[in-house]
């Protein structure tokens, strides 16, 4: 039973850049969220698609963007890259709004 | 959503009993209370979830009092490998369920030899 892929696992990036990180569900999910973890902090919730569609969206502004194919799978794109985005980027899926599993994340250093 | 406090860290040694309590005066009617854990460089972790008075698994024990506006979650002679971060959460139920799972920073436990 697969879990949650997300990839890659790292990335580096020069300021100002744009990157797209990838994220496969658990078998059976059909609702991807986006969450954001600094270094000694808890995630933070990015937003969560579902049937393609962006449902939630927290507190992240315009240049964190998404999508969510008709497989379930989802990516993140993050435009105009700073320095403080570097952190560990986690995908979580469910089943609708339950059963989250979340994945091992993809590390991002913006230098 | 209700917000949750909980210790920064705690220490440990392998063998003993480790009881993690979580604060949540705000708690809503229709909440769930759910604890996940996290080891470094991973995704988070569901351990355990309950409403009221207590809940076991395999891995933890969530003791809920009736007012409901604390938790403990308890972890029976914990080894090295339960070093991680354990985060409470408060996740709303029914209508209310919005998908967005808030995390506070969490509890660090260091189990030591």
């Amino acid at each position: 039973d697969a879990g949650v892929t997300q990839s890659p696992t790292h990335l580096i990036k020069t300021r100002g850049q744009q990157v797209t990180l990838r994220c496969s569900p658990k078998s059976g999910h059909d609702t991807v969220s986006w969450y954001q973890q600094a270094l000694g902090q808890g995630p933070q919730f990015i937003f969560q698609y579902y049937e393609e569609e962006e449902r939630q969206r927290g507190n992240f502004p315009d240049r964190f963007s998404g999508h969510q194919f008709p497989n379930y799978s989802s990516e993140l794109n993050v435009n105009a890259l700073l320095l403080g985005d570097s952190a560990l980027y986690l995908c979580a899926s469910s089943l609708r709004l339950y059963g989250y599993t979340f994945g091992s994340g993809t590390r991002l250093t913006v230098v | 959503l209700a917000k949750t406090t909980q210790p920064i860290s705690m220490d440990s040694y392998e063998g003993q009993e480790v009881n993690i309590t979580c604060s949540h005066n705000n708690i809503a009617t229709n909440d769930y209370i759910t604890w996940y854990q996290q080891f470094p460089s991973q995704g988070p972790r569901f351990i355990i979830q309950g409403y009221k008075t207590k809940v076991t698994n395999e891995v933890a024990s969530l003791f809920i009092p009736a007012d409901r506006k604390s938790s403990t979650l308890s972890l029976p002679r914990v080894s090295l490998s339960d070093t991680a971060v354990y985060y409470c959460l408060v996740v709303p139920d029914g209508s209310s369920n919005t998908g967005k799972l808030i995390f506070g920073q969490g509890t660090t436990l260091q189990v030591k030899p």
